[in-house]
């Protein structure tokens, strides 16, 4: 089975509207770390936020936000106010506190409309 | 500064020739990944190693090799065996032990084959 799906391969979004990336997980491991990373087009994985399973509160760092659901395993991310430089693509992961691999999901392509 | 160090950013080789990529990190981690990207698809799993003189096969480990000598470093040897090396190369380090602490990539190594 998939430890991480994304099921959204390419999304458009207007610039200055908000946008939501969808991420499920699936670990029956009770501590685990969730993460989402951005790719641009040059290639460099940008990190740019983490939930932690035991956090009571949605993390945030700037305008992205993770919208977690423990009991759905759902690991969104909600960019607000798209910019055009948010046009990449973007990666859920999942690290489990047993063994230390990271999975990834297959990644959606944002692409933010003029 | 502290980070992840990937030479040569651009490789070319010719069939059958064996070529490794460099990858060094100063961030004092314990853990340390290769992984393989091919053009709109997600990050697979090469190699990793949790500790110096210590590594594991991931997904896609026929064709590579790896060594862990040394704490800083990771080289990764894309053998002739390696049917389809042309790919985007990326390396990673992380803390180990813990579900926190994401991974920190280098910037990329895209090797081409002619």
């Amino acid at each position: 089975a998939q430890k991480i799906t994304q099921t959204q391969p390419g999304m458009f979004v207007q610039e200055k509207e908000a946008v939501t990336l969808d991420c499920t997980y699936d670990t029956s491991d009770p501590s685990y770390g969730l993460f989402w990373y951005k790719q641009p087009s040059s290639g460099e994985m940008i990190f740019l936020i983490y939930q932690g399973s035991y956090d009571q509160q949605n993390a945030t760092e700037g305008r992205y936000s993770l919208n977690f659901q423990k009991a759905r395993k759902s690991a969104n991310l909600v960019i607000s106010a798209s910019q055009l430089g948010d046009s990449a693509m973007y990666f859920c992961a999942m690290r489990e506190v047993t063994g230390n691999q990271f999975y990834f999901g297959t990644g959606t392509s944002l692409t933010v409309i003029p | 500064d502290g980070g992840i160090t990937q030479s040569p950013k651009y490789l070319f080789r010719k069939e059958g020739q064996n070529v490794t990529l460099s990858c060094e990190q100063n961030l004092n981690h314990d853990a340390m990944y290769w992984y393989r990207q091919d053009p709109g698809q997600g990050l697979r799993l090469i190699y990793y190693s949790q500790i110096v003189n210590d590594f594991q096969k991931g997904d896609i480990a026929e064709g590579y090799s790896v060594s862990r000598e040394k704490k800083e470093s990771f080289p990764l040897t894309v053998t002739s065996a390696q049917k389809n090396p042309t790919a985007f190369y990326l390396c990673a380090s992380s803390s180990s032990g813990t579900a926190t602490g994401e991974l920190f990539f280098g910037e990329g190594s895209r090797l081409t084959v002619l």
